[in-house]
């Protein structure tokens, strides 16, 4: 089936802390999966992603690990700032049937001064 | 240019108008496609052109139509909408067929009355 949950929904941290939000999906076939970033009233923003024949990347401050056995992907973001709040979609390719990108819920991270 | 461009930003409609909103990329990119955005809600794809063809999500309704004059342009006509069709309609397209990668637009937030 077509599937991708994410957890937590909303994520409250300190300016400076890590951020962890963690995605499971459904679809074994799957093997493309971006982050997105989304600001209150503006468009989603691709901020990284990885492919199933790599197992973790990182980008400055952002890095995501991927679990193929247990179909579980995670995004970390470390020493976060202000501007880091948003809401965060994580996604996976459905390579099954209509190809097509399904998201996770969100995660809305709250990061205070 | 890197961007992806809509138009109108905003559109207040009634059930019986028909309406089109426009989406324009000049990257070069060989995918298109148009989402919905409830609020607080993922994306969900409705439409994809890609191998100069559209394939559709069969989730939705006939009301929605698109059309791909080249493969710069995407357009989504609307006609007889229902209330629950607000929403924000953003487009978006990738650099190639394998569906990765995808860029969004700003988003036309549609207010059907």
């Amino acid at each position: 089936g077509e599937n991708v949950e994410q957890h937590p929904s909303t994520l409250s941290v300190q300016e400076g802390d890590s951020a962890v939000i963690k995605c499971t999906y459904s679809d074994s076939a799957s093997n493309y999966f971006p982050w997105y970033k989304q600001e209150l009233g503006k468009r989603p923003q691709l901020i990284i992603d990885i492919r199933s024949n790599v197992g973790e990347k990182k980008d400055q401050r952002i890095a995501v690990t991927l679990n193929k056995t247990a179909k579980h992907f995670s995004l970390h973001i470390t020493e976060t700032q202000p501007e880091d709040s948003a809401v965060y979609f994580c996604a996976a390719r459905l390579n099954t049937g209509f190809q097509k990108l399904v998201f996770g819920t969100g995660t809305r991270l709250l990061v205070s001064p | 240019d890197t961007e992806v461009t809509q138009t109108p930003k905003h559109l207040v409609m009634g059930m019986t108008n028909k309406k089109s909103l426009k989406c324009e990329q000049h990257m070069g990119h060989r995918a298109m496609y148009w989402y919905k955005q409830k609020a607080k809600k993922p994306p969900e794809l409705m439409f994809v052109y890609s191998y100069e063809k559209l394939s559709i999500n069969e989730s939705v309704p006939s009301r929605f139509s698109p059309e791909c004059p080249n493969s710069s342009l995407l357009n989504l006509h609307l006609h007889a909408l229902q209330p629950e069709d607000s929403a924000l309609y953003l487009c978006a397209s990738s650099p190639d067929y394998s569906l990765n990668e995808q860029f969004f637009g700003p988003g036309t937030r549609l207010t059907v009355l």
